[in-house]
């Protein structure tokens, strides 16, 4: 089934370790997103990539670093996880990117629980 | 800048009765507006969007919502509803013709009771 996958499903961490987020889409839509979703604030845009080989920061990207070395990929990295980035993450993507205006759907996978004691 | 409010957090109805679920924006420019639902423990999908022409647009599942340039406003609604559309709703907000990212509302869960 066509889609965008996640891993892992959930994670425990340790303040201070290094994690990396994994998102693959096998749609081969240009455009890739990492949200954050968290209680009363909805969905914030992390980071967002246009095309492979180019990302851009959302609302909320300190903290956070993403990659797009190739289309399907899209792997966000905490490099020193602090307790406030606890939260689910929603790994998104869409046909084109934003440049110009996005009429395009997103579609989005099934969401990480990242707990940072 | 662009911005998304929805008025309720939580909206809880009786199965089969209409649901009105209220979304507010803020633009300088023209703006196309989304809603997604998210069901439990699932990621959003989409319900429908406005981009566009008419002002009342349908989506799946019998769901409407109608763009009030003047009020500023993109409200979701549906006529009746069961207990199988309890689920977390958002609105989003992108500027037309701009490089600007989607903008998402804080969400309103409604709770359709049997």
């Amino acid at each position: 089934i066509a889609g965008i996958t996640q891993a892992p499903t959930s994670q425990i961490l340790a303040a201070g370790r290094r994690m990396t987020l994994r998102c693959t889409q096998d749609m081969r839509h240009n455009a890739m997103y990492w949200y954050r979703q968290d209680l009363g604030l909805g969905l914030r845009l992390i980071h967002y990539s246009n095309t492979a080989g180019t990302t851009g920061k959302g609302e909320v990207p300190d903290g956070y670093s993403v990659s797009r070395a190739n289309t399907d990929d899209f792997p966000l990295t905490l490099a020193s996880a602090v307790p406030s980035q606890t939260s689910v993450y929603f790994c998104a993507s869409s046909e084109s990117g934003s440049a110009g205006g996005s009429t395009d759907t997103q579609y989005f996978g099934p969401g990480t629980r990242l707990t940072v004691l | 800048a662009q911005s998304v409010t929805q008025l309720d957090s939580q909206v809880p109805v009786f199965e089969e009765a209409p649901v009105e679920l209220r979304c507010n924006y803020s633009s300088s420019v023209s703006v196309y507006l989304f809603w997604y639902v998210q069901y439990p423990n699932q990621g959003l999908q989409l319900l429908l969007k406005y981009l566009s022409g008419s002002t009342l647009v349908k989506g799946i599942n019998g769901f409407e919502a109608e763009f009030n340039k003047s009020q500023t406003s993109f409200h979701l609604r549906k006529p009746s509803v069961h207990t199988t559309h309890t689920a977390e709703y958002y609105c989003a907000v992108t500027q037309a013709g701009s490089a600007r990212q989607l903008t998402f509302g804080s969400g309103t869960q409604l709770t359709v009771l049997p």
